[in-house]
């Protein structure tokens, strides 16, 4: 059962465009939800996170929208660049499970210049 | 600071053979863990730690081992290598207190099992 489904795939955006992952969930005790991305060769690093007690984060151009009634959340990239080219992960976490990650299957972002 | 410090990078092991992958971090983290990346897979909880002499399974431990005798380390060991191990590796690391920040991964171990 996986409880973490990203979509799409894959995402092709041109540059200064908006790139938009989504991610559903399904156990209602999580209670955070990351936001990684990974580049070729490289670990997932952090990007952004957010709790369930807020419905949007914004950090720079990168936005997580928060729907808890739906059970889901997305990552926007706002003016999306050449460099933001990677392969992004949601994730999430419950403090009754130590804050083990929850991995989505993971987004290839190719921002074309 | 190193953050956290995986090794090898890369490794060739035949199946059958035995091998120790190395994790170690210098954050004074209490949450360790270590992942396998598969494509199309995502990453996947292979054992987790909340502090020294503390483990416990992710989703899929069979045929890794992990000890957690001090702070800093949290190797995996690889008690017979199969093809189905052939993955990359990440070992992450944690404050407890999720507040503070998220999980730091390694650079990763590219394992190939033949």
């Amino acid at each position: 059962q996986q409880q973490v489904k990203q979509s799409p795939q894959s995402l092709i955006v041109q540059k200064g465009g908006i790139s938009i992952i989504n991610c559903a969930y399904e156990n209602t005790a999580f209670d955070y939800f990351p936001w990684y991305q990974q580049f070729p060769g490289k670990g997932p690093a952090l990007l952004i996170a957010i709790r369930p007690d807020v419905s949007e984060k914004k950090e720079g151009r990168f936005t997580i929208s928060f729907n808890k009634s739906a059970k889901q959340f997305s990552l926007h990239i706002m003016d999306s660049q050449p460099g933001d080219s990677a392969t992004y992960f949601c994730a999430a976490a419950s403090r009754g499970s130590n804050y083990k990650l929850t991995f989505g299957k993971g987004t290839l972002l190719t921002v074309n210049p | 600071n190193a953050g956290v410090t995986q090794t090898p990078k890369f490794q060739v092991l035949k199946t059958g053979q035995s091998m120790t992958l190395q994790c170690a971090q210098d954050m004074n983290h209490e949450y360790m863990s270590w992942y396998r990346q598969d494509p199309g897979m995502g990453l996947r909880l292979i054992h987790y730690s909340v502090g020294a002499g503390i483990t416990d399974q992710g989703e899929v431990p069979n045929g890794y081992n992990v000890s957690r005798s001090t702070t800093e380390d949290f190797p995996l060991r690889l008690l017979s290598a199969a093809p189905s191990q052939t993955s990359v590796y990440f070992c992450a690391s944690s404050y407890s207190n999720r507040e503070k920040s998220g999980y730091t991964f390694g650079s990763g171990t590219r394992l190939t099992v033949v």
